[in-house]
């Protein structure tokens, strides 16, 4: 089965700077490509996606990119603020989704 | 839309105890799936529903759980006996299709067995 790894497991940033989350996948079925904000208390909330056949997308202060051929994807914040401290989830979907460990993400004011 | 709800929102029981988790998905969502959170396991798929049919279930840690979809608005998740081990946050999530959707998760069931 689909296995997603996600590093790194905690970040910390300083207001305005940007934060990159990593994550590799092992099923070359897999074509879609989720990420997840959790705040405290909460369930993950789908923040942006990205299908195999882009490279990359862009909301915003957010964007996504994804390398098929090495199997790797990204979530790049800009312009990080406060309200973007949360743990957040890489997932790659085949038949079901799999979901990578989570990153724990601090801005710091 | 009210999203995806889940009741209750906390439950402690004592060990040995029968648990049932409920969750309604969104109206018009037809996969259902059920996660489990712990801070050594992070987020694992327990089991989910297509059409109200179960599809995988091998993520069930053991005989003990259970889970029952009747209908397109309803699903359970049911412990019996419960132990201390599956004190978790248990989520439910529905999408449209299974596949190649974003799901949208409940707020969760925390669950404490002591």
């Amino acid at each position: 089965g689909e296995n997603v790894e996600q590093h790194p497991s905690t970040l910390s940033v300083q207001e305005g700077d940007s934060a990159v989350i990593k994550c590799t996948y092992s099923d070359s079925a897999s074509n879609y490509f989720p990420w997840y904000k959790q705040e405290l208390g909460k369930g993950p909330q789908l923040i942006i996606d990205i299908r195999s056949n882009v490279g990359e997308k862009k909301d915003q202060r957010i964007a996504v990119t994804l390398n098929k051929t090495a199997k790797h994807f990204s979530l790049h914040i800009t312009e990080t603020q406060p309200e973007d401290s949360a743990v957040y989830f890489c997932a790659a979907s085949a038949n079901d989704m799999r979901f990578g460990a989570g990153t724990r993400l601090t801005v710091k004011p | 839309d009210a999203g995806v709800i889940q009741s209750p929102r906390h439950e402690v029981t004592e060990m040995g105890q029968e648990v049932t988790l409920r969750c309604k998905p969104i109206s018009g969502h037809n996969s259902l799936f059920w996660y489990r959170q712990t801070m050594m396991r992070g987020l694992e798929l327990l089991i989910y529903f297509n059409n109200n049919v179960p599809i995988d279930d091998s993520g069930m840690p053991e005989d003990r759980f259970s889970a029952k979809m009747p209908n397109a608005s309803f699903s359970t998740l049911k412990i019996q006996p419960s132990e201390p081990r599956d004190s978790a946050v248990y989520f439910c999530a529905s999408t449209f299709a299974g596949q190649g959707y974003g799901y949208t998760f409940g707020s969760g069931t925390r669950l404490t067995v002591v």
